[in-house]
């Protein structure tokens, strides 16, 4: 079974200052990964994804994510936070085709973000 | 592109009566809906997969006769929580998916007193 760990709780960092959200996933094959941002009482909206190819990715915001196949991790980066960054983030590993879970989404349990100005 | 919306955003009802919450794709259509429950401060948990023209697959623990789903259209999917209680109050979100990826609602948020 297919399955997310973030095992930071709450981060805090400083405005201008540079993020790392760890995640790391567990899945029997190659797995298709996600970052999701959810501002409170929101839905959840993509950051960014990783399918196949290049192992660093870019997404909205300014925000990029590295796969490493070595480590079973999908660490999300911004260089430099912004305070409307503030929210909970959320990495998810998903199903691929051929199999009743086709599609589904197992998410980690989320990292809050608080930015400090 | 790929909007999904949910009504009603926020919801009270009383104990023992039931609630339709409705989740469309604007302007796509999805073979598959997905219903999700969070609960404060607590990642989502998949409660059903809602398949158009058939019926719901529930997750384990998840009780079917409580929640029940319909994914009449292409477009639309709804969940009904059943004589709702107090422990039914929490965040219910659903998403819609194309290939390999989910487009979420904004949510709604069920509080029964």
């Amino acid at each position: 079974a297919q399955s997310v760990t973030q095992p930071d709780i709450h981060i805090t960092v400083s405005e201008g200052a540079s993020l790392e959200l760890r995640c790391n996933y567990s899945y029997g094959a190659t797995p298709y990964l996600f970052w999701y941002v959810q501002s409170p009482g929101q839905g959840l909206q993509l950051l960014l994804k990783y399918f196949s190819g290049d192992t660093l990715v870019q997404g909205i915001k300014g925000f990029e994510a590295e796969f490493k196949r070595s480590q079973s991790s999908f660490n999300l980066r911004k260089p430099s936070v912004h305070w409307s960054d503030a929210a909970e983030y959320f990495c998810a590993v998903g199903a691929g085709a051929g199999g009743t879970s086709y599609g589904k989404l197992t998410f980690g349990q989320g990292t809050i973000l608080t930015v400090h100005p | 592109g790929a909007v999904v919306s949910q009504h009603p955003s926020w919801v009270i009802c009383k104990s023992g009566t039931s609630v339709k919450i409705e989740c469309r794709s604007l302007d796509f259509q999805a073979t598959t809906m997905f219903w999700y429950r969070q609960f404060p401060k607590q990642s989502l948990m998949l409660m059903a997969t809602s398949n158009e023209g058939s019926k719901a697959t529930y997750e384990q623990g998840v009780e079917k006769d409580k929640f029940l789903i319909n994914h009449a259209s292409l477009t639309l999917s709804t969940l009904t929580v059943t004589s709702a209680h107090p422990e039914d109050s929490s965040f219910y979100i659903c998403s819609a998916r194309v290939v390999y990826e989910q487009y979420f609602g904004p949510g709604t948020r069920l509080t029964v007193t």
